[in-house]
């Protein structure tokens, strides 16, 4: 089955304790990204990759770190997390010729 | 800039009332791509539709319809009898193919509570 996967999919955590959200999928798509939900501002892209070692910030990069050493994963990495990073984080990937984005199931994440 | 817009923050209908979700966009593109996600309490994103700048042919799957018009750059969704099952935060969204990896540019979401 084509999915995208993400871990964990809920986090509490304390303030400046590092963490990593992981992301995978399974149909070997050029295209990643990262996306944060917030009310009232739907989701905005933090990072995105478009192949294996390219990536690039997307809108809302500050506090966020990425890497993309396999094509089927893309890992979203907190240094330092901060209590304005709270929010709901989509990873999606799509492929090269096609437009249609493939989300993850989203991780929940406090930082108290 | 590119931009879109969901005015209507919450619809509150009683069950088998139809409803319409608003959309409109802002692009200088002329090749885009429009879609809608159903958001249910669970959290996850459910892919309803896309529509492609080229193809301003309304769809109908269902109880769900969609109008794109492209002289008032709005591609509207309408629920038809809805139910308490389509009780959830509806994003629109628009893409480009390449512009920063294809990304979406999402509104700030309808929340729709349908109430039996």
């Amino acid at each position: 089955e084509a999915q995208v996967t993400q871990n964990p999919r809920y986090l509490i955590t304390v303030t400046g304790k590092k963490l990593t959200v992981t992301c995978s999928q399974n149909m070997n798509h050029e295209y990643m990204s990262w996306y944060r939900q917030d009310p009232g501002l739907g989701l905005r892209q933090i990072y995105y990759s478009m192949n294996v070692e390219v990536t690039d910030k997307g809108d809302v990069p500050e506090g966020y770190k990425v890497s993309r050493k396999e094509k089927r994963n893309f890992p979203l990495i907190l240094e330092s997390p901060s209590p304005n990073q709270t929010s709901l984080y989509f990873c999606a990937s799509r492929s090269l010729d096609h437009n249609e984005q493939f989300f993850g199931p989203g991780t929940r994440l406090t930082v108290l | 800039a590119q931009k879109v817009t969901q005015a209507q923050t919450e619809i509150s209908v009683v069950e088998k009332e139809d409803v319409t979700l608003d959309c409109v966009y802002e692009t200088r593109d002329t090749t885009y791509y429009l879609f809608w996600y159903k958001q249910p309490p669970s959290g996850e994103l459910v892919f309803l539709i896309r529509r492609n700048s080229f193809d301003e042919q309304n769809e109908i799957s269902g109880r769900y319809s969609w109008n794109f018009q492209k002289s008032t750059s709005s591609f509207n969704f309408t629920i038809t009898a809805s139910q308490v099952v389509d009780s959830a935060v509806y994003f629109c969204a628009l893409g480009t193919y390449y512009n920063q990896g294809g990304k979406l540019i999402f509104g700030q979401g309808t929340e729709l509570s349908v109430k039996p």
